[in-house]
C-alpha cells in the first residue's frame, strides 16, 4: 500500500498571505489528523477529521482550518500567515482515529 | 489540561548500552500510548505501542512499560546501535477523543 503523502513538500510565503496544504491518507484510512511540529514544542495537535467531519481540534487560533473530502483526502488552510507559523506540518492517517497513526513526510512552511 | 511530559530531552549512550526514556501523562483516562522514532529529515515512524490493559510489551530490543497508578510509561532500548540515534516521541490518547498528545521528544545519540 502507498503511504501517506503530502503536498507540497516545501513552501515559502510572506506574512499576511494564506496557504493550503494537502494530505492523502493510506487507502482505506478514513481518519486524518494534522500536527504542527516546531523544534521547541514537539508535535502539537491541530485537528482530526473522519468522514468529512471534524471530531476534535487543538488550541490553535481560527486562522487554522481544515476540511476533508469524500475520498478522505484532507486539506488544511492557514490564513493571514504570521512568522510564528513557520513549522513542519504533518498529517497522519489511521483507520478509525483510535488506532495506529501513520505519518506523512510533512510540508515545511517558511513564513518570511 | 491534557499534558504529556517526556524526559530526558537529550540522552547519550555508548553503543551496546541500554537507553530509557520516560513519559508522564496527566489524564488518567488515557488508554493508548504509542512511541514514535523520527530520524533527521524523516517522518515519525511507530516503533511500539501499548494499551492500558497491558503492563508491558516487548519487540526484540525495544520494550515499553506502563504504570497506570503513577501515570507514566517508559521506552526501553537494549543493546543500542548507532542506527538507534534519532528523536523519540511518546504520545497518549483517550478513547473517543481522536486526539493524541505528544511529549516534546528525546534526542538519543548512540556513540560508537
Amino acid at each position: 500500500k502507498a503511504g501517506v503523502t503530502q503536498t507540497p513538500r516545501y513552501l515559502i510565503k510572506t506574512r499576511g498571505q494564506q496557504v493550503t496544504l494537502s494530505c492523502s491518507p493510506i487507502s482505506g484510512h478514513r481518519s486524518v489528523s494534522w500536527y504542527q511540529q516546531t523544534p521547541g514544542q514537539g508535535l502539537q495537535f491541530l485537528f482530526e477529521y473522519f468522514s468529512e467531519t471534524q471530531r476534535n481540534k487543538g488550541n490553535f487560533p481560527g486562522r487554522f482550518s481544515g476540511r476533508q473530502f469524500s475520498n478522505s483526502r484532507s486539506e488544511m488552510n492557514v490564513s493571514t500567515l504570521e512568522l510564528g507559523d513557520s513549522a513542519l506540518y504533518l498529517c497522519a492517517s489511521s483507520l478509525t482515529g483510535s488506532d495506529t497513526q501513520y505519518f506523512g513526510p510533512g510540508t515545511r512552511l517558511t513564513v518570511l | 489540561g491534557e499534558n504529556v511530559e517526556q524526559h530526558p530531552s537529550t540522552l547519550s549512550v555508548q553503543e551496546g548500552d541500554s537507553a530509557v526514556i520516560k513519559c508522564t501523562y496527566s489524564d488518567s483516562a488515557s488508554n493508548y500510548f504509542p512511541w514514535y522514532k523520527q530520524e533527521l529529515g524523516k517522518r515519525p515512524q511507530l516503533i511500539i505501542d501499548i494499551r492500558s490493559n497491558v503492563g508491558e510489551k516487548k519487540d526484540q530490543r525495544i520494550a515499553v512499560t506502563l504504570n497506570k497508578t503513577a501515570k507514566h510509561f517508559s521506552l526501553h532500548i537494549t543493546e543500542t546501535q548507532p542506527e538507534d540515534s534519532a528523536v523519540y516521541f511518546c504520545a497518549a490518547s483517550k478513547a473517543g477523543t481522536y486526539k493524541y498528545i505528544f511529549g516534546t521528544g528525546t534526542r538519543l545519540k548512540v556513540l560508537a
